[in-house]
């Protein structure tokens, strides 16, 4: 079935350096991603999302890059500090449904080194 | 409440027992989710509900496997005979429509552990 895999299970940054996590999705309906940080013991946490019609989203020190033509999504998070560690999600749900219904990513663990 | 809220927030059983896991959404919100994460993994849907609709069960893994939720409230995942591979993490989630693009939150969990 379809499915949202990521490149990377690990990435190890030193604090201060910009960190890229990145995702390939295989939906070609999906038009709505969200990416989600969760904590050792914690529930996922909304960080971003961005939707089909946009190719980049920024928020605090984060950015969200879509690329339809490969399918292809990525979070870029500008200064990586310690509490940035966490595994990272993303995530996928099919546009115009009448469901927020998510499909999610294996996920990427993200270990800043001080 | 504040936030979407568990309990328990950890449970052990005994293979074979049935549990039973809580979830209380977000107030106001009609749409709650539940997902299972099993250890290192991602998380798995499970079911899906939207106001007075019928719920969304194709996440379900098997017959042992049933949510229930009153109105627009809490909601209850239960488990039956419980096995060793039903060990995980089962998170709740809800969102104020459930339509896409309105912001699903999620809880901190309920760690089930089958021994």
């Amino acid at each position: 079935g379809e499915s949202v895999g990521l490149h990377l299970p690990t990435l190890s940054v030193q604090e201060g350096d910009n960190s890229i996590i990145n995702c390939a999705y295989s939906n070609s309906a999906s038009d709505y991603f969200i990416w989600y940080k969760q904590e050792s013991g914690k529930g996922p946490q909304f960080i971003i999302d961005i939707r089909s019609n946009m190719d980049k989203r920024q928020g605090q020190r984060v950015t969200v890059l879509l690329n339809k033509t490969v399918k292809h999504l990525s979070l870029q998070i500008a200064a990586t500090q310690p509490g940035d560690s966490a595994v990272y999600f993303c995530a996928e749900t099919p546009w115009g449904g009448n469901t927020g219904k998510l499909i999610f990513g294996q996920g990427t663990t993200l270990q800043v080194k001080p | 409440g504040a936030g979407v809220s568990q309990s328990p927030s950890n449970k052990v059983t005994e293979k074979g027992k049935d549990v039973e896991l809580r979830c209380d959404p977000i107030s106001g919100h009609t749409a709650l989710y539940w997902y299972r994460q099993r250890l290192g993994q991602g998380l798995e849907f499970l079911i899906y509900f939207q106001g007075n609709s019928a719920p969304d069960k194709s996440g379900l893994p098997s017959d042992r496997f049933s949510a229930e939720r009153t109105g627009e409230s809490v909601s209850t995942l239960t488990i039956q005979r419980t096995q060793q591979e039903d060990s995980a993490v089962y998170l709740c989630a809800s969102s104020s429509n459930g339509g896409t693009g309105n912001t699903i939150y999620f809880g901190e969990g309920s760690w089930l552990t089958v021994v």
